[in-house]
């Protein structure tokens, strides 16, 4: 069952131009929902990450959108440069016991931005 | 800081073969995780350890696949014998610990493994 899904598989954006890569959820149980970057070769890294008593959280050229009763978010870059290209992953997680969290990931989005 | 160390980078064996993969995560992180990442997907939860106790087994296939954080500090994962679906790259991360201020996972570049 997967638990986050995630669109589209890819995006082509020229640079400059805003992508968008959208997630949506269904366990209710999850509090926290970060977005990770991969470039080829390497580990996800963390990007920006967001909890559900906020609509919206901005970092520079990113902003993670939340919408609770959709049980969606999504990832906005803004002024997308050819560096930005690599995949991305939104992720879910929640307290899995004891305080401890462990991530739920979706399948990814590659991003190429094009000159 | 030094990052998440995973070795070797790369590796290759034949079908049957048995092999291990080493990971050690940042001082002072207690948590520390096993991805399974298969081509043009996300990462999968193999195991979840906290200090060395594993915590979250659920999803690693007892059966060909063990691992062990021993002093809880480094792990290693190992396949015995493995198999041609066990082609993946496996991530190992780790996080502070408990808590949600501490969530954070800081993921190593992973091992590739092609079984032939």
């Amino acid at each position: 069952q997967q638990q986050v899904k995630q669109s589209p598989q890819s995006l082509i954006v020229q640079k400059g131009g805003i992508s968008i890569i959208n997630c949506a959820y269904e366990n209710t149980a999850f509090d926290y929902f970060p977005w990770y970057q991969q470039f080829p070769g390497k580990g996800p890294a963390l990007l920006i990450a967001i909890r559900p008593d906020v609509s919206e959280k901005k970092e520079g050229r990113f902003t993670i959108s939340f919408n609770k009763s959709a049980k969606q978010f999504s990832l906005h870059i803004m002024d997308s440069q050819p560096g930005d290209s690599a995949t991305y992953f939104c992720a879910a997680s929640m307290d899995s016991g004891a305080g401890s969290y462990q991530l739920t990931f979706g399948k990814g989005t590659k991003l190429s931005v094009i000159p | 800081e030094a990052g998440v160390v995973q070795s070797p980078r790369y590796k290759i064996i034949e079908k049957k073969q048995p092999v291990a993969f080493w990971c050690n995560p940042i001082s002072g992180h207690n948590t520390l995780y096993w991805y399974r990442q298969n081509l043009g997907q996300g990462p999968e939860l193999l195991i979840r350890y906290e200090n060395e106790e594993a915590v979250d087994d659920s999803q690693l296939p007892k059966d060909r696949f063990s691992a062990e954080r021993l002093k809880g500090v480094d792990s290693t994962l190992k396949i015995q014998p493995a198999e041609l679906g066990d082609s993946a790259v496996y991530l190992c991360a780790s996080s502070r610990g408990a808590g949600i201020m501490n969530t954070e996972a800081f993921f190593g570049q992973g091992t590739r493994l092609t079984v032939v």
